[in-house]
């Protein structure tokens, strides 16, 4: 089935240690993106790439990091988790402004 | 840049009625215009959208939204709410003029009563 996938659906993590959070699409789309949502504030854009080897930064990108290897692949890492980052992330991705496709979510808890 | 506001926090409708989600945009361009629709423990799902045309865009699930220059507005619209309805509503517009890094509204809850 063509789509999103995320990894892992949910983790609890203690403070000060890393995570990378995976994502890969199998639709080869060229624009890929990561968000988290909080209550109340919806979904803020943390980094994104326009195509593979290129990345930025979005509304909200202190204490994390992205990189994009190939077209298929976006992992977000979080060197050293802190509780406010304790979030549900959202990757998506999209090509030739149709929409974004969205994974189903990880829900980090950070302790 | 480019902002959204969507007033309603939460809306409670009765199954059978009518339903408005207001969504206002700030953006000095066309903008590229969304709505999306999240049931619990789910990622977003697209509704509709509007790039350009016809002001009356159409989406999945009988949902309809007007775009509207004058009032910088995209409000959702569905002339009949079923129980299966009730989710979390996002309204979306594009940065820069393109449907990229989308910003997107605080959303609205949305409750359906029997």
């Amino acid at each position: 089935i063509a789509g999103i996938t995320q990894a892992p659906t949910s983790q609890i993590l203690a403070a000060g240690r890393r995570m990378t959070l995976r994502c890969t699409q199998d639709m080869r789309h060229n624009a890929m993106y990561w968000y988290r949502q909080d209550l109340g504030l919806g979904l803020r854009l943390i980094h994104y790439s326009n195509t593979a080897g290129t990345t930025g930064k979005g509304e909200v990108p202190d204490g994390y990091s992205v990189s994009r290897a190939n077209t298929d692949d976006f992992p977000l890492t979080l060197a050293s988790a802190v509780p406010s980052q304790t979030s549900v992330y959202f990757c998506a991705s999209s090509d030739s402004g149709v929409g974004y496709t969205f994974g189903s979510g990880t829900r980090l808890t950070v302790v | 840049a480019q902002s959204v506001t969507q007033p309603d926090i939460h809306i409670t409708v009765s199954e059978g009625a009518s339903l408005e989600l207001r969504c206002n945009y700030s953006y000095g361009a066309t903008p590229y215009l969304f709505w999306y629709v999240q049931s619990p423990g789910q990622g977003l799902q697209l509704l509709l959208k509007y790039f350009s045309g016809d002001t009356l865009v159409q989406g999945i699930k009988g949902f309809e939204a007007e775009f509207k220059r004058s009032q910088s507005s995209f409000n959702l619209r569905k002339p009949s709410v079923h129980w299966s309805d009730a989710a979390e509503y996002f309204c979306a517009v594009g940065a820069d003029g393109s449907a990229r890094q989308l910003t997107f509204g605080s959303g609205t809850q949305l409750t359906v009563l029997p």
